[in-house]
């Protein structure tokens, strides 16, 4: 079954704006990883915060999450065409060993 | 794509017939995992492998079949009993059963059944 939640199904920005993507959850996890997927290929990951971490930053990349709301944002500054692609989240928590996915959010950037 | 192939890209076949999806890692990584997406949908776990000979099923098992003879593949047949097998299917890696490594992807395969 699928853990995370990606809202909103579809996201359509212009270059140099930002991109917000969030994420929730239902269980407890160890961590939460961002992946990111170009049409018609696999995933890349990201991006990965522990639970008892609040935000992480990786290059144009900031990512939250707050454990009391089962939640994770995605945040993509100054963004790209080249950005363009399906964002995924991934829960892995202690009850299984190993991750699931949730369905993503389609970004569109247009130049 | 990292250190993870998945041969063929494309694959058709006709409806009844059993096929096999490759999947190889040169990453000297002991877990090993297939998934199946939908369009416009996300990941759903088939079967995974954290060591060699040995596998457990995902969420959506029935109608697949894996084995782990050796470390660095991991096959996945879809078999006739598989009700609606055209999908994408992507195989992906980790280092290990720690849960912050990340999973490493192949390229993926698109399987079409008619």
């Amino acid at each position: 079954s699928q853990q995370g939640e990606e809202d909103p199904q579809a996201l359509s920005i212009q270059e140099g704006e930002n991109a917000t993507m969030n994420c929730s959850y239902k269980t407890s996890i160890n961590n939460l990883q961002w992946y990111r997927q170009n049409s018609g290929r696999g995933l890349v990951h990201l991006i990965l915060i522990r639970s008892n971490e609040r935000e992480k930053h990786s290059g144009r990349l900031r990512v939250t999450l707050d454990t009391s709301k089962k939640s994770s944002s995605l945040l993509i500054t100054a963004s790209r065409a080249a950005d363009t692609a399906s964002y995924f989240c991934a829960t892995a928590s202690y009850n299984n060993n190993d991750m699931r996915f949730g369905a993503g959010t389609r970004l569109t950037v247009k130049p | 794509d990292g250190g993870i192939t998945q041969s063929p890209k494309y694959l058709f076949r006709k409806e009844g017939q059993n096929v096999t999806l490759s999947c190889e890692q040169n990453l000297n990584h002991d877990a090993m995992y297939w998934y199946r997406q939908d369009p416009g949908q996300g990941l759903r776990l088939i079967y995974y492998s954290q060591i060699v000979n040995d596998f457990q099923k995902g969420d959506i098992a029935e109608g697949y079949s894996v084995s782990r003879e050796k470390k660095e593949s991991f096959p996945l047949t879809v078999t006739s009993a598989q009700k609606n097998p055209t999908a994408f299917y992507l195989c992906a890696s980790r280092m290990g059963q720690d849960l912050t490594y990340e999973q490493y992807f192949g390229p993926g395969t698109r399987l079409t059944v008619t």
